[in-house]
């Protein structure tokens, strides 16, 4: 593994079912996030953990939930989607949680769609 | 309303061309600034970063300017070349707060 991985790269869904991004990093971020992009407007944070067994709600968290049982893995589940989640997901990690000067690192993102 | 403003949303520009690319923000109180370069089918990558104090950074042909006191920063990118074709993303971080991301420049260097 190499940075961030996600899966899957892009996925159509049908309205309702339920849907777990994934999201695993070799870089021993103790920070992870999830973030959704839509065109036109800037990357909104979903949920975020600081450390392993922590989370917290960002900007857009309805529809969506995470865990954090270890350092590396942070997946986020859409337990019954809808068209509205339709956009393209990235999963970012850093240093820290809270600190001012740390870079966010991002994963490649995957593409969900759902009718 | 956003609180980071990027302009314009898109340019195209002929490639060994400069061009200037626009962020003005309104986040209080500051933190720090990045560039983000992201393309297409990839997650953003931080070019510069820049703290209350510092006006100027430069990143290999990218050049960001920061006036803390008029809430503005720009990114020059000189001498374009095809791989700085890309999306051009204003971040800004409030002092222990979270970040807020500008919605992008999309620049299309042409042959």
């Amino acid at each position: 593994i190499a940075g961030i991985t996600q899966a899957p790269t892009s996925q159509i869904l049908a309205a309702g079912r339920r849907m777990t991004l994934r999201c695993t990093q070799d870089m021993r971020h103790n920070a992870m996030y999830w973030y959704r992009q839509d065109l036109g407007l800037g990357l909104r944070l979903i949920h975020y953990s600081n450390t392993a067994g922590t989370t917290g709600k960002g900007e857009v968290p309805d529809g969506y939930s995470v865990s954090r049982a270890n350092t590396d893995d942070f997946p986020l589940t859409l337990a019954s989607a809808v068209p509205s989640q339709t956009s393209v997901y990235f999963c970012a990690t850093g240093l820290a949680g809270g600190e001012d000067y740390n870079e966010q690192f991002f994963g490649p993102g995957t593409r969900l769609t759902v009718l | 309303k956003n609180q980071v403003e990027q302009s314009p949303q898109s340019l195209i520009i002929l490639e060994g061309k400069n061009c200037t690319l626009q962020c003005n923000y309104t986040v209080s109180p500051f933190s720090n600034l990045r560039w983000y370069k992201q393309d297409t089918g990839r997650g953003p990558v931080s070019l510069t970063i820049m703290t209350f104090s510092e006006n100027t950074k430069s990143n290999g042909r990218y050049t960001a300017t920061l006036d803390a006191d008029t809430k503005q920063s720009s990114l020059h990118i000189t001498a374009s070349q095809l791989s700085d074709s890309a999306s051009y993303i204003c971040v800004v971080r409030r002092s222990w707060g979270k970040l807020q991301f500008g919605a992008g420049t999309q620049v299309v260097v042409t042959p």
